[in-house]
Parts: C-alpha cells; structure tokens; sequence
C-alpha cells in the first residue's frame, strides 16, 4: 500500500502570508495526487486534482505542484477563509490514502 | 445542483450491524462511481472503500480495516449508494461521508455530502 506523508501537521501563519504543505508519496504516484481543503464541522471539498489541476470554483491563490512522490499546496497570500486543515490523498492505487493532514491556525 | 445526503447513522452496540444510505441527486448517478470516507473524532480522513460504475464492472474495493465487514451496493434506478457494516467495532466510531468519484487526469473526489454520525458504543 502507498504512504502519504504530509508535513507540517500544523502551521501558524497571518493573513497575507505564503503558506507552502509538502506531502510526500512512499512510492511514485505520477501525477495523480489531490489536495482537499477541511473546515470543522464540514465536509472535505476539493482544491486541485492531478497534482497542479484548480478545481472550477476554487480561488487562483491556491496552486498544486509536483510529481513522482513529492508534492506542494502553496497558497499565495493566505485569507482569513483559508484557516483550516488541508488533506493530500493520492488515487494512483487502492487503496486511495490521504495525509495525515496540516491544520492552518492564526498566528 | 449536484447532492448528496447520507442517512442512517446513530448509536449501536459493538458487534452490531448498521445500514448507511447515500442519496444521489442533480446528476446521472449511475455514471459515477461512489466513495465512503470516514473521520474519527478528532482525527483525519481515512478512505473506506469505493463501488465502481456498472459500465466498469460495478465491483468493489475496501480498506483493510473494513474488509469482510462492511459492503458497498447501488441501486442506480434510486440514485443510492449503501454502506452496509457489520460486525462494528468501537474504533468504527466516525462521521461517515460518501462522495462521487470524478475523473480528469486521475480520480478525485469532487462532490461529497455533509456526512452522517456512526457511534460504536454499549
């Protein structure tokens, strides 16, 4: 079974801040690689698929990058809506794992 | 406007056995396949298992935690999805989502409803 690995599992940023989360697959998954973006007490709703594709909808200051086995999430200049916990999950192989996860909190 | 709602979450003993529904609707459910994800208090998401579109088979895949005790089904006429768990264990205590499986470049889950409360307790 393929690992994800996200780091860190929390981070502390202010408004206006670059915010960079890395995940990291045990084997290469290619490109098949999905961030989702989790607020409390709401479902999970998805961010970039494909590894760098921006779901319709979702704001052009989040961006996805990598390959093989390791992977970004960048959100350009971090807003207030932003803080929340964020979810890598490849789909290269069964089973479909996430991350662990990395919860964005207010410096 | 694409939904999706589960239903039949609740309270069980362990070694008890629960019926999870998810209902479909604003799109052609039986062009989808369905994922069950679930989330421990507290904690991550952890993948439960999928049911392909009958187009591929309609077959199924689990996670190693459930695997033997809990199944998967659609009723495509319905536009429902099941999570049938048997044999439930404390640990099985989550919230329950299912989501529709998109396809661009890779799977990905792109709608998902707002999830349903299973506690395993005596």
């Amino acid at each position: 079974d393929i690992q994800m690995t996200q780091s860190p599992s929390s981070l502390s940023a202010s408004v206006g801040d670059r915010v960079t989360i890395t995940c990291r697959a045990s084997q290469s998954i290619s490109s098949y690689l999905n961030w989702y973006q989790q607020k409390p007490g709401k479902a999970p709703k998805l961010l970039i698929y494909a590894a760098s594709s921006l779901q319709s909808g979702v704001p052009s200051r989040f961006s996805g990058s990598g390959s093989g086995t390791d992977f970004t999430l960048t959100i350009s200049s971090l807003q207030p809506e932003d803080f929340a916990a964020y979810y890598c999950q490849q789909s290269y192989s069964n089973p479909r794992a996430f991350g662990q996860g990395t919860k964005v909190e207010i410096k | 406007e694409v939904q999706l709602v589960e239903s039949g979450g609740g309270l069980v003993q362990p070694g008890r056995s629960l019926r999870l529904s998810c209902t479909a609707s604003g799109f052609t459910f039986g062009d989808y396949a369905v994922n069950w994800v679930r989330q421990a208090p507290g904690k991550g998401l952890e993948w439960v298992g999928f049911i392909r579109k009958k187009g591929h088979g309609g077959t199924t895949e689990y996670a190693a935690s459930v695997q033997g005790r809990f199944t998967i089904s659609r009723e495509d006429s319905k536009s429902i999805a099941y999570l049938q768990m048997n044999s439930l264990k404390t640990e099985d205590t989550a919230v329950y989502f299912c989501t529709r499986e998109g396809y661009n470049y890779g799977y990905h889950f792109d709608y998902w409803g707002q999830g349903t409360l299973v506690t395993v307790s005596s």
